[in-house]
């Protein structure tokens, strides 16, 4: 059975940082893409980041780039979001998600499993 | 960057419709399109790839078609348990990946 289990998430302060992970189970975690998928309070999907199965290539959205880094411990099958500069606006449960390839083609990025979310809360 | 757009934001339909959902992107995306279905606290859960293939265990009164600029999810004979939030996504051009606003489907 597939389960991504997120953790990391809480109230920081304007400016602050957080790391999220992701533990992943229940299929062969090198062989998938990843990616974190956002949603603000009672607002839509926001897809944020993506990385490959192998962890070489990565792929962010315009509103975290330079803020926040993916990346992935296959060793582990640990998925990570390492959140920096936090704002207001990145207030949501971040959800992490598994890939139906392993990102070398646009099937890679339907997504199959989610976890449950870890929910970041950036406020003073 | 490809938007994503969808109508209606919310419909009320009862217990045996059929309800249709539309997305439109703002280009072409050949067939390379999803529809989520979200419930309330809850992980969306993919119902449909590439445009009209459905996921393994998922009923059959789901349905998507459309290529290119124009998309539909249909649920044939509504049931109780599909009163939920849809949503399209599109992965043919990225970054980045986008979603569609969401469709409610509420009770009437």
């Amino acid at each position: 059975e597939v389960q991504l289990v997120e953790s990391g998430g809480g109230l920081v302060q304007p400016g602050g940082s957080l790391s999220l992970s992701c533990a992943a189970s229940g299929f062969t975690f090198t062989s998938y893409a990843m990616s974190w998928v956002r949603q603000a309070p009672g607002k839509g999907l926001e897809w944020v980041s993506a990385i490959s199965g192998s962890g070489g290539t990565t792929y962010y959205a315009h509103s975290v780039q330079g803020r926040f880094t993916i990346s992935r411990d296959n060793s582990r099958n640990t998925l990570y979001l390492q959140v920096n500069s936090l704002r207001a606006d990145d207030t949501a449960v971040y959800y992490c998600a598994k890939g139906r390839g392993d990102g070398i083609t646009s099937f890679s990025y339907y997504f199959d499993y989610w976890g449950q979310g870890t929910l970041v809360t950036v406020s003073s | 960057d490809i938007q994503m757009t969808q109508s209606p934001s919310s419909v009320s339909a009862s217990v045996g419709d059929r309800v249709t959902i539309t997305c439109r992107a703002s280009q072409g995306i050949s067939n390379w399109l999803a529809w989520y279905q979200q419930k309330p606290g809850k992980a969306p859960n993919l119902l449909i790839y590439a445009a009209s293939s459905l996921r393994s265990g998922v009923p059959s009164r789901f349905s998507g078609s459309g290529s290119g600029t124009e998309f539909t999810l249909t649920i044939t004979s509504l049931q109780p348990e599909d009163f939920a939030t849809y949503y399209c996504q599109q992965a043919n051009s990225f970054p980045p990946l986008t979603f569609g606003g969401g469709t409610e489907v509420q009770i009437k």
